[in-house]
């Protein structure tokens, strides 16, 4: 199994662009989750989806973050305009049904300038 | 939510030596408490969980244990390792069986092991 497969590992736009992060859940797995990693808040949570459902997004910081997962295998987490502030390496994590541990991903650092 | 306080931010052990990193936890009603690590450039790596069912989990040379009165976990890591070296992260979740869990992380631990 490849495990979560998260791409690109490293994105540097400028401040405005809009920014496309995109996750593959290792497969079978129904959980799927979008977090944040920065010094100052260490690992947020941004956003949980059930079975393709958005089930908890009270994580996103604001309405410049937007995430879908148009299927199983497949999420995205876009963030439009972009601001430096946004900088941080982004994590997805899939777990499987009825278990408990969350498998992460390598990341995709951000750095907008 | 649930708040989760992790401590030390940092730890220097010699190789052979035991660690112990706390953590503390706000919601009682959290029943799942995993402990991660993460090597640099990497996502973090399930090592060890506890659920609040269980005082005490042991994993060859890791252990968690779990005070529920309290609200506080630990981690300990005996006869330590350089490849021990990383950052730790403890969590607590409240885990619906039918769904995956939330966690709420603590702030990290980086642990070195001098050899």
């Amino acid at each position: 199994d490849a495990g979560v497969i998260q791409s690109p590992r490293h994105e540097v736009t400028e401040m405005g662009q809009e920014v496309t992060l995109r996750c593959k859940p290792i497969s079978g797995h129904n959980s799927l989750f979008w977090y944040r990693q920065t010094m100052m808040r260490g690992l947020e949570l941004l956003i949980y989806f059930n079975n393709n459902v958005p089930i908890d997004d009270s994580g996103m910081p604001e309405d410049r973050f937007s995430a879908k997962m148009p299927n199983a295998s497949f999420s995205t987490l876009k963030i439009q305009p972009s601001e430096p502030r946004d900088s941080a390496v982004y994590f997805c994590a899939s777990s499987p049904h009825g278990r408990t541990e969350a498998f992460f991903g390598q990341g995709t650092r951000l750095t907008v300038v | 939510g649930e708040n989760v306080e992790q401590h030390p931010s940092t730890l220097s052990v010699q190789e052979g030596d035991s660690a112990v990193i706390k953590c503390t936890y706000s919601d009682s009603a959290s029943n799942y408490f995993p402990w991660y690590k993460q090597e640099l450039g990497k996502g973090p790596q399930l090592i060890i969980d506890i659920r609040s069912n269980v005082g005490e989990k042991k994993d060859q040379r890791i252990a968690v244990t779990l005070n529920k009165t309290a609200k506080h976990f630990s981690l300990h890591i005996t006869e330590t390792q350089p490849e021990d070296s990383a950052v730790y992260f403890c969590a607590a979740s409240l885990t619906p069986y039918n769904a995956g869990n939330m966690l709420t992380f603590g702030g990290g631990t980086r642990l070195m092991v001098k050899p």
